[in-house]
């Protein structure tokens, strides 16, 4: 039982590169999440989504797309990516009936030069 | 939507003493509120939650209390131990909309020995 997959764990791109981060988790959740990590910053939502073939904004959306692709996989894309992205982006997954209790993926760390 | 307001942003104790992080909520619908704990290089997990339906809750060294007229919640951590070391973020969610957690900015707690 993996839990919460991520890929990659690291990535460094240049500006203006695209790429997408990839999260599939196998604990059969309705909710999926994507969240980014800045010192200082907490945890930030960027896109979420509550049942398979819904996707709605979270905190901070602009220069993110998603795509929910079935109920196990979410991933997050960065079109044109900028220094301001450079971070580390969590996935998380939920049951949205259940305790509420979200199960975060390792995490990948992402840098923008 | 949610505001989640965390203090201290540092906090240093030696270990025996007792540890208090605040958190105060902007949302009166807001009717769920898990503190989750990170440590160095990990991913965040979840160690206590409280609704709001209760005024305290507490396991083991660990409680949570709320307080929902001052819209605030408080983490409080007995005996505190050098593994008790790490971020610990609070959220607060109107569950009936799901689990899109908005987290507070995060404690950086220090046990010293």
């Amino acid at each position: 039982n993996a839990g919460v997959t991520q890929t990659p764990k690291f990535q460094v791109l240049k500006t203006g590169q695209s790429m997408t981060l990839q999260c599939a988790q196998d604990m059969n959740h309705n909710s999926m999440y994507w969240y980014r990590q800045d010192p200082g910053m907490g945890l930030r939502l960027i896109y979420y989504s509550a049942s398979e073939g819904t996707t709605d904004k979270g905190e901070v959306p602009n220069g993110y797309n998603v795509s929910r692709l079935n109920k196990r996989e979410f991933s997050l894309r960065l079109e044109s990516a900028a220094p301001s992205q450079t971070s580390v982006y969590f996935c998380a997954s939920s049951y949205v009936e259940g305790s509420g209790e979200l199960f975060f993926g390792e995490g990948s760390r992402l840098t923008v030069l | 939507g949610e505001n989640v307001e965390q203090h201290p942003s540092t906090l240093s104790v030696q270990e025996g003493d007792s540890a208090v992080i605040k958190c105060t909520y902007s949302d009166s619908a807001s009717n769920y509120f898990p503190w989750y704990k990170q440590e160095l290089g990990k991913r965040p997990q979840l160690i206590i939650d409280i609704r709001s339906n209760v005024g305290e809750k507490k396991d083991q060294r660990i409680a949570v209390t709320l307080n929902k007229t001052a819209k605030h919640f408080s983490l409080h951590i007995t005996e505190t131990q050098p593994e008790d070391s790490a971020v610990y973020f609070c959220a607060a969610v109107n569950s009936n909309s799901g689990y899109a957690l908005n987290f507070g900015k995060g404690t950086s707690l220090l046990v010293t020995p």
